[in-house]
């Protein structure tokens, strides 16, 4: 049974800071991972997919990576800003399944 | 334009009573699903359809039933709710299945049973 682990649950860091979420999966078996952004009260955004073929993708200020053999992902914001405060959330699309299965998430709170 | 709209945005109802949440998109998008957050934040899918057609019933009671009268919408129909139904509901959809497509979700319906 797949397994999606952020840790920590959560963080706070001044404004300016790079950061670096983590994300990881007990089975490597998957068709792509993607991240998620969910801020108080709202749905999910979805910020980037990288398919279980590529290595990272980068949207603006954040770059995802995948290492699909040891089960990691990260996400990397540069130059952190208030505006980046939300739950950030990763899900992998379990191969065989068509489902997406979702990491609790991890509470973000940039601080200015 | 809101790409996936679902209605209402909140339910507070009773025990026992019978309610259906509405989902709509306007992505074009050919698979839709609904997802279900607990009150520890965690997010399970329920339900899958692509085309219309049901591809994932996720172990759901038959309390639930999810109904697509075309691709742009999937309405969730809940029988008989229960205290333990109370979660905030989430509707999404993709382009495809979700192996090859990111997922956009709807902004949510939060239930609450008393």
């Amino acid at each position: 049974k797949q397994e999606v682990t952020q840790i920590p649950a959560a963080l706070s860091v001044p404004e300016g800071e790079n950061l670096v979420l983590n994300c990881s999966f007990t089975d490597s078996a998957i068709y792509n991972l993607q991240w998620f952004r969910q801020d108080p009260g709202k749905g999910l955004t979805s910020l980037l997919l990288i398919q279980s073929s590529q290595r990272e993708q980068t949207s603006g200020r954040l770059n995802a990576s995948l290492d699909k053999s040891s089960g990691r992902s990260t996400l990397y914001i540069a130059a952190s800003q208030p505006g980046d405060s939300a739950t950030y959330l990763c899900a992998v699309t379990q191969g065989g399944s068509e489902k997406l299965v979702f990491g609790k998430g991890m509470k973000l709170t940039v601080n200015p | 334009d809101t790409a996936v709209s679902q209605t209402p945005k909140y339910l507070v109802t009773q025990m026992g009573n019978d309610k259906s949440i509405k989902c709509e998109q306007n992505l074009g998008h050919d698979t839709m699903y609904w997802y279900k957050q607990d009150s520890k934040k965690f997010l399970k899918i329920m339900f899958s359809y692509n085309n219309k057609e049901l591809i994932i019933n996720e172990t759901v009671p038959n309390r639930f039933s999810p109904k697509s009268p075309d691709k742009a919408h999937l309405n969730l129909h809940i029988n008989s709710l229960e205290l333990g139904d109370s979660a905030v509901y989430f509707c999404a959809s993709s382009q495809g299945l979700a192996d090859s497509y990111e997922q956009y979700f709807g902004p949510g319906t939060r239930l609450t049973v008393t």
